[in-house]
């Protein structure tokens, strides 16, 4: 057990529609990282998170956003989904920025969403 | 841009048999180099890591020695266990400035009995 959770672990959507993934960092973790993984594609980095700031942003559509709470947890809002957006997302967190740089990122198990 | 290539999987090996998986990278500078596993229904784990050239890191039997003329991070272990069956990730960040892990694609690795 990583200590990373995340809610919910699958959900099935429709087009047009919009949910909110939930993660809840390592106790005393201070950045989060959300990552998408499609099918046929490795991991995509798209935006990190440290102390409620947004600190670093990557592949994210504008359709996606996220917001890091006082209570460090992390939300990532996904709008106007399309079929392709279907994906395992995965958040993970770190103590500090540095965290990416010596590479000790701890995973959750990921949230997979099918968009029908 | 930054990226990190990997071998196509499924890697399917009998137990004891000898593993390699190959990983390639691009990047600028120095990055360092990670490999991470993902064990069925768990979340991706840091197995092992590598932050200068000729650094070998090291984990549960896995090796992985960071070849910058080459450009290469190849995973190794000489004996595989049906419990090391997962998909490996191998990841870089090129450090100071940059925040998140570029990863390959992943390659599955199933080990028989």
């Amino acid at each position: 057990d990583s200590g990373v959770t995340q809610t919910p672990k699958h959900l099935i959507t429709a087009t047009g529609q919009r949910v909110t993934l939930r993660c809840s960092p390592r106790s005393g973790d201070l950045s989060v990282y959300w990552y998408q993984q499609s099918l046929d594609q490795g991991l995509q980095f798209l935006i990190q998170y440290y102390n409620g700031e947004e600190r670093a942003k990557g592949n994210i559509l504008e359709r996606f956003s996220a917001q890091q709470f006082p209570d460090l947890h992390s939300e990532l809002n996904l709008s106007s989904l399309e079929l392709g957006d279907s994906a395992l997302y995965f958040c993970a967190s770190s103590v500090g920025t540095s965290g990416a740089g010596t590479g000790e990122l701890f995973f959750g198990e990921g949230s997979r969403l099918t968009v029908l | 841009g930054d990226s990190v290539t990997q071998m196509e999987g499924p890697v399917t090996l009998s137990e004891e048999a000898f593993l390699t998986i190959n990983c390639t990278y691009t990047a600028t500078g120095y990055p360092s180099l990670f490999w991470y596993v993902q064990y069925p229904g768990e979340g991706l784990q840091l197995l092992l890591k590598a932050t200068k050239a000729d650094d070998k890191g090291s984990n549960k039997g896995f090796e992985a020695t960071y070849r910058k003329e080459t450009t290469s991070f190849h995973l190794e272990k000489g004996s595989v266990q049906v419990s090391d069956s997962a998909v490996y990730f191998c990841a870089l960040n090129r450090g100071t400035g940059r925040r998140a892990l570029t990863f390959g694609s992943g390659t599955r690795l199933q080990v028989q009995p």
